[in-house]
């Protein structure tokens, strides 16, 4: 079953340190997403992307995040200047349409801010 | 906010009885979705269930949908310890939203 890759699966990073997490969505869908788990907490929503621009960010999604879809496979999360609490999991996943179907997601990049 | 509400938050079973969790949402959905996650790990689809839809079945799984009380519920049939993971389920319009979870634990 085709499946949603991230890149890579655990990564420490300085404070203050730009950051780039890697993404391969499902090759025929259109919509991406990133998410995001902090420890013990829910799943939460960052952005949504669609037509190689964001659909929708949520107020987590501020001007340190940015994404981007540098070529036909990859889809990729930067946080500019990383701070201790955006410490968590972050999930990419991928539908073909944005109603109707099945949101799949990957397993995850931990991003540890120390 | 849609977003999802579940319960119970913690669940403790032997391996061979029903698990029921249940999630309650707020507005007008597309679709519903539950995932399952083990710790530390990634969102595993389980079911999809379409808001014109009112029962689904999987294997040992049963979602139902009732759009008039805005819930839902996940029935895991017979559990197996291998069921321990925890339960989201997550309200699709043009993007999920996903509820507290629960955790669940099967015992052997």
């Amino acid at each position: 079953e085709p499946e949603v890759t991230q890149t890579p699966s655990h990564q420490v990073t300085q404070m203050g340190q730009e950051v780039i997490l890697r993404c391969v969505p499902i090759s025929n869908h259109l919509y991406f997403y990133w998410y995001r788990q902090i420890l013990g907490q829910k799943v939460e929503f960052l952005v949504s992307f669609y037509n190689n621009e964001i659909s929708e960010k949520s107020e987590i999604f501020d001007d340190q995040f940015s994404v981007e879809r540098p070529d036909g496979s990859n889809f990729t999360l930067k946080i500019r200047s990383t701070k201790l609490e955006d410490s968590a999991m972050y999930f990419c996943a991928s539908s073909e349409d944005l109603s109707g179907n099945t949101i799949y997601f990957g397993e995850g990049s931990w991003l540890t801010v120390v | 906010s849609q977003q999802g509400e579940e319960d119970p938050q913690a669940l403790s079973i032997q391996e061979g009885e029903n698990a029921t969790m249940n999630c309650s949402y707020k507005t007008s959905i597309n679709n519903l979705q539950w995932y399952r996650q083990n710790s530390g790990r990634g969102l595993v689809h389980l079911i999809l269930i379409r808001s014109n839809e009112r029962e689904k079945h999987s294997g040992r799984l049963r979602v139902t949908l009732d759009t008039s009380k805005k819930s839902s519920s996940l029935l895991i049939t017979a559990s197996r310890a291998a069921d321990t993971a925890s339960y989201f389920c997550a309200t699709a319009t043009d993007k999920l939203i996903f509820g507290t979870g629960t955790r669940l634990q099967v015992f052997p």
